[in-house]
């Protein structure tokens, strides 16, 4: 499968803990975006990097989220002291993109996150 | 107000009928629009482009009217399988960046 993946799919915490996930992007897309959805809403955008730099962040990234990409490639999103209103499904996105053509990104499974 | 918006629905159609989803955005400087599928539990699929000239793929056409700041998609002869929520999404520039997402419109396709 040469697809978008995630890890892991499900994740069920207590509030208070540290949680981190994965994603791996499509092998040679150059751009991975981090973005969050809960129940009946759209998935909204939390940070994005282009290789291993992180060009943009949401408003909704508190200090408590910090997302890295190393190597320019997988990418770990970590919310640290998780709090209820955390829980929600965390898609991953990447694509190939220049500065003037239009990418077009490739979503992973998600992770669900459930905060007790 | 809300960069994207869209008629959460749920729109219920018997097969065969044909049904269409509109959407608003907000930013006129939006220069990239798309149509996304999700089903239940999945992560959004691109479903289709929108160009302002129009697009259809198969039963499948999309528009986009700029000085309205207005996108719709038609769907034809509608199958069960066409059962999904449909994201409308556009972005600020050609692309290169975040996609921004409307709350998506509920479609239920009935035998």
């Amino acid at each position: 499968d040469t697809g978008v993946s995630q890890d892991p799919r499900h994740k069920i915490t207590k509030r208070g803990q540290n949680v981190t996930f994965r994603c791996d992007p499509i092998s040679e897309h150059n751009r991975l975006y981090w973005y969050r959805q809960t129940l009946g809403q759209g998935p909204e955008f939390l940070t994005y990097f282009q290789n291993e730099a992180q060009l943009e962040k949401s408003r909704l990234l508190s200090d408590r989220f910090s997302a890295e990409r190393p190597k320019g490639s997988f990418s770990t999103l970590e919310i640290q002291r998780t709090e209820q209103g955390d829980s929600a499904m965390y898609l991953c996105a990447s694509s190939y993109g220049t500065e003037t053509s239009t990418d077009t990104q490739y979503f992973g499974p998600g992770t669900r996150l459930t905060v007790l | 107000r809300k960069e994207v918006e869209q008629d959460p629905g749920p729109f219920n159609v018997p097969e065969g009928a044909t049904v269409a989803f509109n959407c608003t955005y907000s930013n006129s400087a939006s220069q990239s629009f798309f149509w996304y599928r999700q089903d239940c539990r999945k992560e959004p699929k691109l479903l289709m482009s929108v160009y302002s000239s129009g697009n259809e793929d198969g039963r499948f056409t999309a528009q986009l009217n700029r000085a309205s700041q207005y996108i719709s998609l038609l769907i034809r002869d509608s199958k069960l399988s066409d059962s999904a929520t449909y994201l409308c999404v556009v972005t600020q520039l050609s692309g290169n960046t975040p996609l921004v997402f409307g709350k998506g419109t509920r479609l239920s396709v009935i035998a």
